[in-house]
């Protein structure tokens, strides 16, 4: 099984920094015949279900801000909001979905400072 | 507009049994491949079982905490989602969502729908 480790745990930034979340799998996730590698990003705000913000380790999905990006191969992957705003205080998870048992990572929880 | 709509959660006794369903519309569920996530109270997510679609074989996966004790179905003629759960334990305990998305990337979700394990 495939396990996934974010960090940190939770972070603070302040309003238009920048805010930066790691994800590592303990093995690879891409899928070297079609070269991409199976990692997913979620947004979960208080109360609400998740939402997918980005898949294939980098592609955004369609209405989710440009200030959003997610980068990495392999093993290793970040989520980067490049300018913080209040709307984006929420838990972050990552998720494999190269092999079942799909996982997700622990969470980060960004703040504001 | 994709919807997702989770029913039949409650108060349940340990050892006792549970079934959840997930109403579905605005896509083709047939083909689409569906999956139960859970998240305890304070937690975070966690991969309880999918369902690929008619075209892909209709086969399951399950996490194993809950391998022999959960089946995930569906009846694609209503267009919904089960999830019979069996020998509940109070680590059960969760907010179970249903969800949908190309393949196992989870696009849609429902709210979710609270499972609580206790005597």
């Amino acid at each position: 099984d495939i396990v996934m480790t974010q960090s940190p745990d939770s972070l603070a930034v302040s309003l238009g920094e920048r805010a930066t979340i790691n994800c590592k799998s303990s093995q690879s996730v891409l899928y070297s015949s079609n070269n991409k590698n199976y990692l997913a990003w979620y947004q979960q705000k208080p109360g609400q279900p998740p939402k997918l913000l980005i898949y294939w380790a980098s592609t955004r999905k369609s209405g989710v801000p440009e200030r959003f990006s997610g980068s990495g191969s392999g093993t290793d992957f970040t989520l980067t909001i490049s300018s913080l705003q209040a709307e984006d205080v929420a838990v972050y998870y990552c998720q494999q979905y190269y092999s079942s048992p799909l996982s997700f990572g622990g969470g980060t929880k960004v703040e504001i400072k | 507009e994709v919807q997702l709509v989770e029913s039949g959660g409650g108060l349940v006794k340990p050892g006792g049994s549970l079934r959840l369903s997930c109403a579905a519309s605005g896509f083709t569920f047939s083909s689409a491949w569906m999956t139960w996530v859970r998240q305890a109270p304070g937690k975070g997510l966690e991969w309880v079982a999918r369902i690929k679609g008619q075209t892909d074989g209709g086969t399951t996966a399950y996490g194993a905490p809950v391998k022999g004790r959960f089946t995930i179905s569906r009846d694609d003629s209503k267009n919904t989602l089960y999830l019979q759960m069996n020998s509940l334990k109070t680590e059960d305990t969760a907010v179970y969502y249903c969800s949908s998305g190309y393949g196992d990337q989870l696009d849609f979700w429902g709210q979710g729908a609270l499972v609580t394990v206790s005597s």
